[in-house]
This record gives C-alpha cells, structure tokens and sequence, in this order.
C-alpha cells in the first residue's frame, strides 16, 4: 500500500493553469477508472472534487477538470483563483480493495 | 442535510485502547459504505478503513491491521473504530466518511474530524 506520487508543491498566478500529476502503478491508478481528488483548505476537512477520474459533483466549478493516462492520473485548474490555494489530495482504489492516497500537493497562487 | 460529527478523541498511552465514534444524519446510514481517514498533524491523508453497508465485510490499511476494528450500527445511524495497541504513529486527526452504495465510490461527505494524540 505505497502512497501515490504528487508533487510536493506547484504554483501558479491568477488566472493561469496548473496541473497535478498523481502517480500509481497498475494495481491502483492504471487499473481502475475510480482515481479521486479531494480539496483541502487549512483546518478544514477535505472536500471531493473529482470522481472516477473525470466527472465534477454538483457544485464544483468547471474550472477544475481531471483526466488519466496509464498509471498517472491528473487534476488542471484553470483561471486560477485565490480561493484554490490549498492542498490536493489523489486518491484510488486498488487490486486489494482498498484505498491509496497521493502525499498531497500544496497549491500556492 | 447530510451530518457526520465524530467524537471519542483525545490522548492516550502507548499501548492502550480507544473507541472512536461517528453520528451520521441527513441520509439513509444503512445504504452507504463508510470510510475512516486520518491525518497526523502536517501530513497527508491516509485511508484506515471501510466498512461495507450492512457491516459484513471490512478492509484495513496494513499499518492498522489487527489493531483496529471498524464497525457500525445501523439501528443507530453510527460509525465506530476500535482502536487498541495505539502507538504514536497513531497520532492524527480522524475522518469519518460516506462513500457510496459500493466500495469504490467516492468520499463525498467528511466529518470535521476527532484528535487522537498517543502520547506518554
């Protein structure tokens, strides 16, 4: 149950795009199309932005947008805003039935 | 709306036991798998554990295995954890969390979390 891979850190001004990498192998990430994201601000509890690799729940701005290729999933923020400085969290299901989360990404705008 | 308020944290001696427990409302309890998560202070987040939504079938994080126990009771719209043989690794702030009606659904709703400082 290794953790996924994120970059520690990625930044980016206002209203520029970013993209976080997630990083898995075959039995998590590259296996399965139930690869999550999740929003954190600080002292907060984290928030589910991305489902099944692509799809918003209700609510969530279409600024955020996710994909996956092979073992590497990817979250893209567009139009930076304020608001997004926080840490993203990847999450996948695995072979086991478990769960594995990425080491998170400190989003700085 | 839906509700998942923990409680139950607090410190403890290495070695020791601890319950945690989750108060969900807002929804049917007994139709979603839940989840708990925790998050030692400054770090990330690690999945614990889920629970099935008829509470037959549980799955654990290997660092947990074998001292933790998740459990929950329908009738009462609760979530527990069983905590025994803490260490202090297991200091962190746990989640509860729904999932959905199968186990590879997303954790749409989380709790504000409970502090589990093991300490001597």
């Amino acid at each position: 149950q290794s953790a996924l891979t994120q970059p520690a850190s990625v930044s980016g001004s206002p209203g520029q795009s970013i993209t976080i990498s997630c990083t898995g192998t075959s039995s998590d990430v590259g296996g399965y199309d139930y690869v999550h994201w999740y929003q954190q601000h600080p002292g907060k509890a984290p928030k589910l932005i991305i489902y099944d690799v692509r799809h918003r729940p209700s609510g969530v701005s279409n600024r955020f947008s996710g994909s996956k290729s092979g073992n590497t999933a990817s979250l893209t923020i567009s139009g930076l805003q304020a608001e997004d400085e926080a840490d993203y969290y990847c999450s996948s299901y695995t072979r086991s039935s478990t769960w594995v989360f990425g080491g998170g990404t400190k989003l700085t705008v | 709306q839906v509700q998942l308020v923990e409680s139950g944290g607090g410190l403890v001696k290495p070695g020791r036991s601890l319950r945690l427990s989750c108060a969900a409302s807002g929804f049917t309890f007994s139709d979603y798998y839940m989840s708990w998560i925790r998050q030692a202070p400054g770090k990330g987040l690690e999945w614990v554990s889920y629970i099935t939504s008829s509470g037959s079938t549980m799955y654990y994080a290997d660092s947990v295995k074998g001292r933790f126990t998740i459990s929950r009771d329908n009738a009462k719209n609760s979530l527990y954890l069983q905590m025994n043989s803490l260490r202090a690794e297991d200091t962190a702030v746990y989640y509860c969390a729904r999932g959905r009606g199968y186990s590879y659904g997303p954790l749409g709703y989380w709790g504000q979390g409970t502090l589990v400082t093991v300490s001597s």
